[in-house]
């Protein structure tokens, strides 16, 4: 199976712009889940979507938004960006069940100037 | 609370074991994962273990957890060049629902010739 894939690989974006992130899962997973790495806090959790539904979020504004479509790609929507959003954002699919391993892809490198 | 502690960095020769450590704080974790992440690439799976178990070994790779101390440890056996990388400890936890992982802050293990 092929695995997790993101779109772009690589983003370039100024302050207060939008940007939107692609995420395809794993064939036949329905949970995708977003997390942000920076080198000042690590690795945090966006939010998980499951059957085009939220089913957990993290600590982050409103300007951090997502959605899943039907068959389980998902995006998520960064608003009025700020310097701070620069990051690695990766997304990581897993079959659904509650607590399911997760494999991660490549993640998308976002700066903002 | 939510809280993974993991040393910053780890210097081995190579054909030498690495031993690296992390603690926990949420008892009610399940699943304890180890990801690897290389410069500019995502996160891969290496291998996770379940609360209930001691030890789990998979070919050069060793999980060690202490429930009681809420300690888990991987040992990498024979360790390779190609083993330098950045390696995170992660939490999976049943409050909150959903797929959410913790992680904590990384250990970068350099392997010397």
């Amino acid at each position: 199976k092929a695995g997790v894939t993101q779109t772009p690989r690589y983003l370039i974006k100024t302050r207060g712009q939008q940007v939107t992130l692609s995420c395809s899962p794993i064939s036949g997973h329905r949970s995708v889940s977003w997390y942000q790495q920076t080198p000042g806090q690590g690795l945090q959790f966006l939010f998980e979507y499951f059957s085009e539904t939220q089913r957990n979020k993290g600590n982050f504004p409103g300007r951090f938004s997502g959605r899943q479509f039907s068959n389980s790609r998902s995006e998520m929507n960064v608003s009025t960006l700020e310097l701070g959003d620069s990051a690695l954002y990766l997304c990581a699919s897993s079959e659904g069940a509650i607590q399911e391993t997760q494999y991660f892809g490549p993640g998308t490198r976002l700066l903002v100037l | 609370g939510e809280d993974v502690e993991q040393s910053l960095f780890l210097s081995v020769r190579e054909g030498d074991s690495s031993v690296i450590n992390c603690t926990y704080t949420d008892s009610s974790s399940t699943y304890l994962y180890w990801y690897k992440q290389e410069p500019g690439a995502g996160l891969q799976l290496l291998t996770y273990i379940f609360s209930n178990m001691d030890m789990k070994q998979d070919q050069r790779l060793t999980v060690l957890l202490n429930k009681k101390d809420k300690h888990l440890s991987l040992r990498i056996a024979d360790t390779q060049t190609g083993d330098s990388a950045i390696y995170f400890c992660a939490e999976s936890m049943l409050t909150g629902g959903g797929n959410k992982l913790t992680f904590g802050t990384g250990t970068q293990l350099k392997v010397e010739l």
